[in-house]
């Protein structure tokens, strides 16, 4: 399984630019990189997923480099309902079977 | 959201009964998983399912058992449950790519 880690918290202001990154120096060709969003006593929820470069949509960026042992969450101009934990997850099929890993998470702080 | 809902929303259980936690579905998706989130370890992987009567293991499987008899449901039980297993269970299913998930709402469960 991959091993990924993730900075334990981070504070931003309001309007900011936010990246947070994964590092996942084992990641196995076939792993693809996925993002969530988890409010208090909610399920996650899915922000975003990625494979190599760059992936966009209406809510955030992921950043993915050639070497693929890290990738980067860009959240543009957060808000105060940013204020969450973020995982990010490294996962594959491999013969059918599931190889997933979880960070343990990134709390964001938005502060006004 | 998508459709998935868990039951019970809270239990207290006593050290060594089985327990049983329910997950529903109205979107007819292929894949369902059981995860627990523990502080300090993220989300980890007990079960998942790939159709019905198709299940297999994940990372903390131990002490688990799952069943799906209909593609809507999907039960996990603690067949004795112990403190250890006191824990928040999520039940997910793939609505974006391989692991793009839509979790439930989660089941807290306490162990005595």
């Amino acid at each position: 399984l991959a091993k990924t880690t993730q900075p334990i918290s981070m504070d931003s202001y309001e309007g900011q630019e936010v990246n947070i990154t994964c590092s996942h120096n084992n990641i196995a060709t076939n792993d693809y990189i996925t993002w969530y969003q988890q409010f208090p006593s909610q399920g996650p929820r899915f922000i975003i997923q990625g494979y190599k470069t760059k992936v966009t949509n209406e809510v955030a960026s992921l950043f993915i480099p050639a070497d693929r042992k890290s990738s980067t969450l860009s959240l543009p101009r957060v808000s105060l309902s940013d204020t969450a934990v973020y995982y990010c997850l490294v996962g594959a099929l491999s013969g059918g079977y599931q190889k997933v890993t979880f960070g343990t998470g990134t709390k964001l702080q938005v502060i006004p | 959201d998508a459709g998935i809902t868990q039951s019970p929303r809270h239990k207290v259980t006593e050290t060594g009964t089985p327990v049983t936690l329910r997950c529903h579905q109205t979107e007819n998706h292929r894949y369902m998983y059981w995860y627990r989130q523990d502080p300090g370890h993220g989300l980890r992987l007990i079960h998942y399912s790939y159709g019905v009567k198709d299940t297999d293991k994940g990372e903390v499987s131990d002490g688990y058992s799952v069943s799906r008899s209909k593609t809507e449901d999907f039960l996990l039980t603690l067949e004795s449950a112990t403190s250890s297993q006191t824990s928040v269970y999520f039940c997910a299913i793939s609505t974006t790519g391989a692991f793009g998930y839509t979790f439930g709402s989660g089941t807290r469960l306490t162990v005595v």
